[in-house]
């Protein structure tokens, strides 16, 4: 079975500082794992996936996530906050084979000016 | 390639009411999720369907909810009977076949069921 955490509900950082989410997963097989975006009253948006090959995935709006199968982790990092960053991000993950895709509870990240 | 197309958008039902979503996967998408999100909450899985087939619904509560995905139109996720704490935004999303693009599945803009 699969599961996803994430590491605090809330998140504030300061326009121009570094973003870290946290998301940690357990799969009792290889997993797919994605990090999506939420704005308000709209659906979800594919931000990056990590399927196989590179460990750093890297994804839009200058978002990029490190997959470490050790620490069973999948990080969603950016080097500058931007405004129109805030919003709710959901890391997920699936099994390597066509089945259902687990979210984690999300991130809501606020950015101060 | 048209997106995830869901509808209607918004959904005002009294209690007791039936409430039918309706969600047309992406061209060439042959796997349709729903989720439904309650307000500060997460995505709950709730059903995972191919053309004619339920392939998981264990997230589906036992009564009043039901999904189907014909052969022909779209996906529906039928709620009888509702009450107040089905109010929540419902998420359908498709998915290609046989597992290609690395089981990526792509949203919808949801539907917001209120209850009255």
């Amino acid at each position: 079975a699969q599961s996803v955490t994430q590491l605090g509900s809330h998140v504030s950082v300061s326009e121009g500082a570094l973003v870290l989410l946290r998301c940690n997963y357990s799969s009792s097989v290889p997993p797919y794992l994605f990090w999506y975006v939420q704005y308000p009253n709209q659906g979800l948006q594919l931000l990056l996936k990590y399927t196989t090959g590179a460990t750093l995935v890297k994804g839009i709006n200058g978002f990029e996530a490190e997959f470490k199968k050790s620490e069973t982790s999948f990080h969603l990092t950016k080097p500058s906050a931007h405004m129109s960053d805030a919003a709710e991000y959901f890391c997920a993950v699936t099994p390597a084979r066509p089945d259902k895709v687990i979210f984690g509870p999300g991130t809501s990240l606020s950015v101060i000016p | 390639n048209a997106g995830v197309m869901q509808n209607p958008r918004h959904l005002v039902r009294r209690r007791g009411q039936e409430a039918r979503l309706r969600c047309s996967p992406m061209k060439g998408h042959s796997h349709v999720y729903w989720y439904r999100q309650l307000p500060e909450e997460g995505l709950k899985f709730m059903v995972y369907l191919q053309k004619e087939n339920i392939i998981d619904e264990s997230g589906m509560p036992k009564e009043r909810f039901s999904a189907e995905f014909p052969k022909e139109g779209p996906s529906i996720l039928r709620i009888q009977q509702v009450v107040r704490g089905d109010s929540a935004a419902y998420f359908c999303a498709s998915s290609p076949p046989g597992g290609q693009g690395g089981n990526t599945i792509y949203f919808g803009e949801g539907s917001w069921l209120t209850v009255v």
